[in-house]
């Protein structure tokens, strides 16, 4: 079965400063996708960004932006200029070619500093 | 668009009692999807669905049941309601032409005492 690990339970950014979450998974296929999702306190799970594992290029959303290297199973999203409405959980999630559904690691809370 | 949207939001069960979740997506999604999110952890999924009258077990199904008799409505059951199914519960849906891209109600919060 396929594991996703997020290593930093918690991390910390002054506002306007850049910040990178880091997730590795555990995975014997090519062919997959991978998410990053926020959850603010409200428990909304919001879609932040997504890659094909086929696409070389790293997926790009505004100030979120993903360092995606497939050899060593890593997907990191790192958010520019950090503003305090970023303040959330961030879960990063795989899809496989397995059961529908996606697999998420435990999450990393992010604060944002004024 | 409403998108996903489930009810309740809160609910205090006692241990052995019965209750059926719901979710409804507008979206004319064959996809459905069932999750539970525990405390510090992530969403693990439950039960899915690929459309009307067709579903299957996730990573957690023990305890609990679903059906999918429409399109857009997607119940989970809970039949012995046991203090380890106190949890947040997530339904979502995507389409069969996206990217696996799954969009999310707003959870129920459950508790079992």
């Amino acid at each position: 079965a396929q594991t996703v690990t997020q290593s930093q339970p918690e991390m910390s950014v002054q506002e306007a400063e850049t910040v990178t979450l880091s997730c590795t998974y555990d995975t014997s296929e090519s062919d997959y996708y991978l998410f990053w999702y926020k959850q603010p306190p409200s428990r909304q799970m919001i879609l932040v960004i997504r890659q094909e594992a086929y696409k070389q290029q790293n997926a790009t959303e505004n100030r979120f932006s993903v360092n995606f290297q497939k050899a060593a199973k890593s997907f990191s999203l790192k958010i520019s200029d950090s503003q305090l409405g970023d303040a959330a959980m961030y879960f990063c999630a795989y899809k496989g070619g397995g059961a529908d559904g996606l697999t998420f690691g435990k999450g990393t809370h992010l604060i944002i500093q004024p | 668009n409403a998108g996903v949207t489930q009810t309740p939001k809160f609910r205090i069960l006692k241990i052995g009692q019965s209750m059926t979740l719901q979710c409804t997506q507008d979206m004319n999604h064959n996809y459905m999807y069932w999750y539970r999110q525990d405390p510090g952890m992530g969403l693990k999924l439950i039960y899915y669905s690929v459309g009307a009258g067709i579903t299957d077990k996730g990573e957690v199904p023990n305890g609990y049941n679903v059906s999918r008799s429409t399109t857009e409505d997607f119940p989970l059951r809970l039949e012995l309601a046991a203090p380890s199914q106190t949890s947040v519960y997530f339904c979502a849906s995507r389409s069969h032409q996206s990217s696996y891209e799954q969009y999310f109600g707003p959870g129920t919060r459950l508790t079992v005492t």
